[in-house]
C-alpha cells in the first residue's frame, strides 16, 4: 500500500530558529513530491513541488530536498518566524497524476 | 488568480438531514477531488471526478454521493448524517501540466449533533 510518513509529528522551537520536517514515502511509481502549509481552519497552500529529477527546490526561507532512491524528502524553515506556526504535510503523486496520497503532518508551533 | 471557494465556512446539522456542500472553481480544471481531514489521519479522499458527470470512489465514500453537473462545480452530499461524519471538509482542483499543482479551497467545517 502506497504510504506517506512525517516526523515528528509536531515540534515546538523558538523564533528566529531553524528546523527540519522529514517525509518518507513507499509511494510507487513516483511522479511528485508536494510540501504544503497548512494555518488552522484554513486549506493547504502548495509550498513546493518537486519532480523524480530534482533535489532541492526553495520557497524564501522554505527549502525542500528530495532523494528519489531513499524515497526521502526534508522541508528546512530558515529563521522561523510566528507565522510559520502550522501543519506540514507532505503529498506524494504516483505516476498517473490524479490520486494523492498524503501524510498526516507535523504541527509546528513557534514560540517567541 | 486561481481561486476554489466551498459554500460555507462552517456548518452545524442535526444526525439524518441531508446536506450538501458545495465547491466552484474557475480554472477550468478537469479533475475535482473531496477530501475529508481528521486530526492525525490526514486528508482522506472520499470521491473525485476527473470530467463532467464522472465520478470515481476514493478510500472512504460511504455515506457520500457526488454531483458534477458543470465542470465548474463538484458538490458532495451526505444523504443521511451521521455524528461521524463531523469533520473538515476540503475540495480541491488539479491542474495539468508536469507538476499537476492541485489547489485546495478554504474548507468546511461540519459538525454533526
Amino acid at each position: 500500500k502506497n504510504q506517506v510518513e512525517q516526523s515528528p509529528q509536531s515540534l515546538i522551537i523558538l523564533e528566529g530558529k531553524n528546523c527540519t520536517l522529514q517525509c518518507n514515502y513507499t509511494v510507487s511509481p513516483f511522479s511528485n513530491l508536494r510540501w504544503y502549509k497548512q494555518d488552522t481552519g484554513r486549506g493547504p497552500v502548495s509550498l513546493t513541488i518537486m519532480t523524480f529529477s530534482e533535489n532541492t527546490k526553495s520557497n524564501g526561507r522554505y527549502t525542500a530536498t528530495l532523494d528519489a532512491d531513499t524515497k526521502q524528502s526534508s522541508l528546512h524553515i530558515t529563521a522561523s518566524q510566528l507565522s510559520d506556526s502550522a501543519s506540514y504535510i507532505c503529498v506524494v503523486t504516483p505516476g498517473w497524476g490524479r490520486a494523492l496520497t498524503f501524510g498526516s503532518g507535523t504541527r509546528l508551533q513557534v514560540q517567541p | 488568480d486561481v481561486k476554489v471557494t466551498q459554500s460555507s465556512r462552517y456548518l452545524v446539522k442535526r444526525t439524518g438531514e441531508k446536506v450538501f456542500l458545495e465547491c466552484v472553481q474557475d480554472m477550468d480544471h478537469e479533475n475535482m477531488f473531496w477530501y475529508r481531514q481528521d486530526p492525525g489521519l490526514g486528508l482522506r479522499l472520499i470521491y473525485f471526478s476527473y470530467d463532467v458527470k464522472m465520478k470515481e470512489k476514493g478510500d472512504i465514500p460511504e455515506g457520500y454521493s457526488v454531483s458534477r453537473e458543470k465542470k465548474e462545480r463538484f458538490s458532495l452530499i451526505l444523504e443521511s448524517a451521521s455524528t461521524n461524519q463531523t469533520s473538515m471538509y476540503l475540495c480541491a482542483t488539479l491542474g495539468t501540466g508536469a507538476t499537476y499543482e492541485q489547489y485546495f479551497g478554504p474548507g468546511t467545517r461540519l459538525t454533526v449533533t
